[in-house]
Protein backbone atom coordinates (compact mmCIF):
# COMPACT_ATOMS: atom_id res chain seq x y z
CA UNK A 1 0.00 0.00 0.00
CA UNK A 2 0.84 3.67 -0.44
CA UNK A 3 2.29 5.99 2.26
CA UNK A 4 3.38 9.57 2.86
CA UNK A 5 6.27 10.38 5.03
CA UNK A 6 7.13 14.33 6.04
CA UNK A 7 9.41 15.57 9.01
CA UNK A 8 9.67 16.70 11.13
CA UNK A 9 6.52 17.27 12.46
CA UNK A 10 6.88 20.76 14.51
CA UNK A 11 9.88 22.89 13.83
CA UNK A 12 10.90 26.33 15.80
CA UNK A 13 13.49 28.29 13.80
CA UNK A 14 14.96 31.69 13.87
CA UNK A 15 14.53 34.21 11.58
CA UNK A 16 17.43 34.02 8.56
CA UNK A 17 17.84 30.18 9.18
CA UNK A 18 17.76 27.97 6.51
CA UNK A 19 15.21 25.08 6.07
CA UNK A 20 14.84 22.06 4.65
CA UNK A 21 11.42 19.88 4.86
CA UNK A 22 11.80 16.50 3.37
CA UNK A 23 8.61 14.35 1.90
CA UNK A 24 8.97 10.88 0.69
CA UNK A 25 6.35 8.47 -0.95
CA UNK A 26 6.51 5.01 -0.43
CA UNK A 27 4.14 1.98 -2.59
CA UNK A 28 3.79 4.42 -6.27
CA UNK A 29 6.01 5.30 -9.09
CA UNK A 30 6.23 8.48 -10.86
CA UNK A 31 3.74 10.45 -8.55
CA UNK A 32 2.70 13.78 -8.83
CA UNK A 33 3.74 15.79 -6.25
CA UNK A 34 2.95 18.82 -4.18
CA UNK A 35 3.46 21.76 -1.50
CA UNK A 36 1.04 23.50 0.30
CA UNK A 37 0.89 26.00 3.30
CA UNK A 38 -1.66 26.50 5.75
CA UNK A 39 -1.96 29.88 7.60
CA UNK A 40 -3.72 29.51 11.34
CA UNK A 41 -7.62 28.89 10.54
CA UNK A 42 -7.23 29.42 6.64
CA UNK A 43 -7.65 27.08 3.50
CA UNK A 44 -4.54 25.32 1.65
CA UNK A 45 -2.75 27.47 -0.65
CA UNK A 46 -0.21 25.25 -3.05
CA UNK A 47 3.48 26.19 -3.15
CA UNK A 48 5.19 23.98 -5.19
CA UNK A 49 3.93 21.02 -7.53
CA UNK A 50 6.50 18.35 -9.61
CA UNK A 51 5.25 16.10 -12.33
CA UNK A 52 8.92 14.55 -12.21
CA UNK A 53 12.22 14.13 -11.07
CA UNK A 54 14.01 18.07 -11.28
CA UNK A 55 10.51 19.32 -12.90
CA UNK A 56 9.25 21.78 -10.36
CA UNK A 57 6.57 24.73 -11.16
CA UNK A 58 6.36 27.17 -8.32
CA UNK A 59 2.80 28.69 -7.93
CA UNK A 60 3.31 31.94 -5.90
CA UNK A 61 6.64 34.21 -5.48
CA UNK A 62 7.78 33.85 -2.08
CA UNK A 63 11.05 33.10 -0.37
CA UNK A 64 11.00 29.24 -0.62
CA UNK A 65 12.21 26.73 -3.40
CA UNK A 66 11.76 22.77 -3.63
CA UNK A 67 12.84 20.19 -5.08
CA UNK A 68 12.71 16.40 -6.40
CA UNK A 69 16.37 15.16 -6.99
CA UNK A 70 14.24 11.33 -6.43
CA UNK A 71 10.85 10.11 -7.99
CA UNK A 72 9.23 10.01 -4.58
CA UNK A 73 10.96 12.60 -2.43
CA UNK A 74 9.98 16.14 -2.79
CA UNK A 75 11.94 19.17 -0.65
CA UNK A 76 10.70 22.07 0.44
CA UNK A 77 14.05 24.96 1.47
CA UNK A 78 14.47 27.77 2.18
CA UNK A 79 18.09 29.58 2.60
CA UNK A 80 17.02 32.38 4.87
CA UNK A 81 13.56 32.19 7.21
CA UNK A 82 11.11 35.01 7.21
CA UNK A 83 8.39 35.51 9.98
CA UNK A 84 5.88 35.21 7.04
CA UNK A 85 7.07 31.56 6.29
CA UNK A 86 5.92 30.14 9.48
CA UNK A 87 2.87 28.11 8.86
CA UNK A 88 1.32 24.87 8.56
CA UNK A 89 3.26 22.65 5.45
CA UNK A 90 1.48 20.15 3.79
CA UNK A 91 3.17 17.70 1.39
CA UNK A 92 0.61 15.59 -0.87
CA UNK A 93 0.74 13.44 -4.07
CA UNK A 94 -1.74 11.80 -6.18
CA UNK A 95 -1.22 9.73 -9.50
CA UNK A 96 -1.54 11.00 -12.62
CA UNK A 97 -4.58 9.61 -14.30
CA UNK A 98 -7.56 10.34 -15.82
CA UNK A 99 -10.53 10.77 -14.43
CA UNK A 100 -8.36 11.89 -11.15
CA UNK A 101 -8.56 10.39 -8.06
CA UNK A 102 -7.61 11.90 -4.39
CA UNK A 103 -4.80 13.31 -3.32
CA UNK A 104 -2.98 11.77 -0.20
CA UNK A 105 -1.08 14.07 2.26
CA UNK A 106 1.43 13.50 4.61
CA UNK A 107 1.27 14.51 8.25
CA UNK A 108 2.13 17.93 8.03
CA UNK A 109 4.89 19.98 10.09
CA UNK A 110 4.02 23.19 11.74
CA UNK A 111 6.51 25.56 10.83
CA UNK A 112 7.21 28.37 13.64
CA UNK A 113 9.63 31.01 12.59
CA UNK A 114 10.96 33.12 15.56
CA UNK B 1 -9.00 29.00 -13.39
CA UNK B 2 -10.67 27.15 -11.11
CA UNK B 3 -12.24 28.66 -7.85
CA UNK B 4 -13.70 27.27 -4.62
CA UNK B 5 -16.23 28.96 -2.77
CA UNK B 6 -17.12 27.93 0.82
CA UNK B 7 -19.12 30.65 2.62
CA UNK B 8 -19.95 29.39 6.10
CA UNK B 9 -16.98 30.07 8.01
CA UNK B 10 -18.60 28.19 11.03
CA UNK B 11 -21.24 25.92 11.42
CA UNK B 12 -22.91 24.40 14.85
CA UNK B 13 -24.91 21.70 15.01
CA UNK B 14 -26.13 19.11 17.52
CA UNK B 15 -25.53 15.63 17.81
CA UNK B 16 -27.08 13.23 15.98
CA UNK B 17 -28.85 16.21 13.42
CA UNK B 18 -27.53 16.08 9.79
CA UNK B 19 -25.65 18.92 8.73
CA UNK B 20 -25.16 20.76 4.94
CA UNK B 21 -21.95 21.88 4.30
CA UNK B 22 -22.03 24.10 1.69
CA UNK B 23 -19.40 24.28 -1.54
CA UNK B 24 -19.54 26.18 -5.32
CA UNK B 25 -17.20 25.79 -7.67
CA UNK B 26 -15.75 27.50 -10.69
CA UNK B 27 -14.29 26.78 -14.01
CA UNK B 28 -14.38 26.07 -17.87
CA UNK B 29 -13.30 22.70 -17.97
CA UNK B 30 -16.18 19.85 -18.87
CA UNK B 31 -13.86 17.13 -16.88
CA UNK B 32 -12.71 17.46 -13.46
CA UNK B 33 -13.03 16.50 -9.58
CA UNK B 34 -14.48 17.37 -6.85
CA UNK B 35 -13.13 16.17 -3.11
CA UNK B 36 -13.90 16.87 0.31
CA UNK B 37 -11.81 16.40 3.18
CA UNK B 38 -11.73 16.77 6.85
CA UNK B 39 -8.56 18.28 9.00
CA UNK B 40 -9.02 17.85 13.05
CA UNK B 41 -6.90 19.51 15.10
CA UNK B 42 -4.07 17.30 14.64
CA UNK B 43 -3.49 19.11 11.18
CA UNK B 44 -3.69 15.73 9.04
CA UNK B 45 -6.53 15.70 5.54
CA UNK B 46 -8.38 12.92 5.87
CA UNK B 47 -10.06 12.24 2.41
CA UNK B 48 -13.86 11.57 2.76
CA UNK B 49 -15.62 11.45 -0.35
CA UNK B 50 -15.17 12.21 -4.15
CA UNK B 51 -17.60 13.16 -7.02
CA UNK B 52 -16.52 13.05 -10.44
CA UNK B 53 -17.83 16.03 -12.97
CA UNK B 54 -19.57 12.85 -15.10
CA UNK B 55 -21.10 10.91 -12.39
CA UNK B 56 -24.73 10.57 -12.66
CA UNK B 57 -25.59 9.78 -9.67
CA UNK B 58 -24.47 11.50 -6.11
CA UNK B 59 -21.43 9.87 -4.06
CA UNK B 60 -22.34 8.39 -0.89
CA UNK B 61 -19.69 6.99 1.33
CA UNK B 62 -20.92 6.23 4.85
CA UNK B 63 -23.01 9.25 6.79
CA UNK B 64 -21.25 11.03 3.98
CA UNK B 65 -23.08 11.91 0.78
CA UNK B 66 -22.22 15.11 -1.84
CA UNK B 67 -25.26 16.67 -3.40
CA UNK B 68 -23.90 17.77 -6.62
CA UNK B 69 -25.89 20.29 -8.52
CA UNK B 70 -23.48 20.97 -11.98
CA UNK B 71 -25.85 22.98 -13.37
CA UNK B 72 -25.66 25.02 -9.78
CA UNK B 73 -21.92 24.24 -9.66
CA UNK B 74 -22.45 22.89 -5.92
CA UNK B 75 -21.11 20.19 -4.31
CA UNK B 76 -22.49 20.37 -0.83
CA UNK B 77 -21.27 17.77 1.56
CA UNK B 78 -23.81 16.08 3.71
CA UNK B 79 -23.34 14.45 7.48
CA UNK B 80 -26.14 12.52 8.26
CA UNK B 81 -26.28 11.48 12.05
CA UNK B 82 -23.56 13.45 13.21
CA UNK B 83 -21.01 12.57 16.07
CA UNK B 84 -18.61 14.75 18.74
CA UNK B 85 -15.79 13.54 16.70
CA UNK B 86 -17.17 14.88 13.01
CA UNK B 87 -16.10 18.47 14.68
CA UNK B 88 -13.12 19.60 12.58
CA UNK B 89 -12.86 21.60 9.81
CA UNK B 90 -13.51 20.85 6.10
CA UNK B 91 -12.71 21.52 2.97
CA UNK B 92 -14.46 21.04 -0.39
CA UNK B 93 -11.73 20.96 -3.56
CA UNK B 94 -11.14 20.44 -7.06
CA UNK B 95 -9.04 18.74 -9.23
CA UNK B 96 -8.62 19.76 -12.69
CA UNK B 97 -7.98 16.92 -15.41
CA UNK B 98 -4.30 18.52 -17.08
CA UNK B 99 -0.97 18.46 -16.28
CA UNK B 100 0.22 18.54 -12.80
CA UNK B 101 -3.70 17.71 -11.71
CA UNK B 102 -3.62 19.93 -8.96
CA UNK B 103 -5.96 20.33 -6.25
CA UNK B 104 -7.58 23.70 -5.03
CA UNK B 105 -8.83 24.10 -2.27
CA UNK B 106 -11.76 26.42 -0.71
CA UNK B 107 -11.20 28.55 2.84
CA UNK B 108 -12.68 25.77 4.76
CA UNK B 109 -15.61 25.66 7.44
CA UNK B 110 -15.13 24.97 10.66
CA UNK B 111 -17.98 22.60 12.32
CA UNK B 112 -18.40 22.00 15.35
CA UNK B 113 -20.66 19.63 17.15
CA UNK B 114 -22.48 20.27 20.35
CA UNK B 115 -23.65 17.58 23.08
Amino acid sequence: SQTIHQWPATLVQPVGSPLSLECTVEGTSNPNLYWYRQAAGRGLQLLFYSVGIGQISSEVPQNLSASRPQDRQFILSSKKLLLSDSGFYLCAWSVPRLPVTEAFFGQGTRLTVV
Amino acid sequence: AQKITQTQPGMFVQEKEAVTLDCTYDTSDPSYGLFWYKQPSSGEMIFLIYQGSYDQQNATEGRYSLNFQKARKSANLVISASQLGDSAMYFCAMREPQGAQKLVFGQGTRLTINP
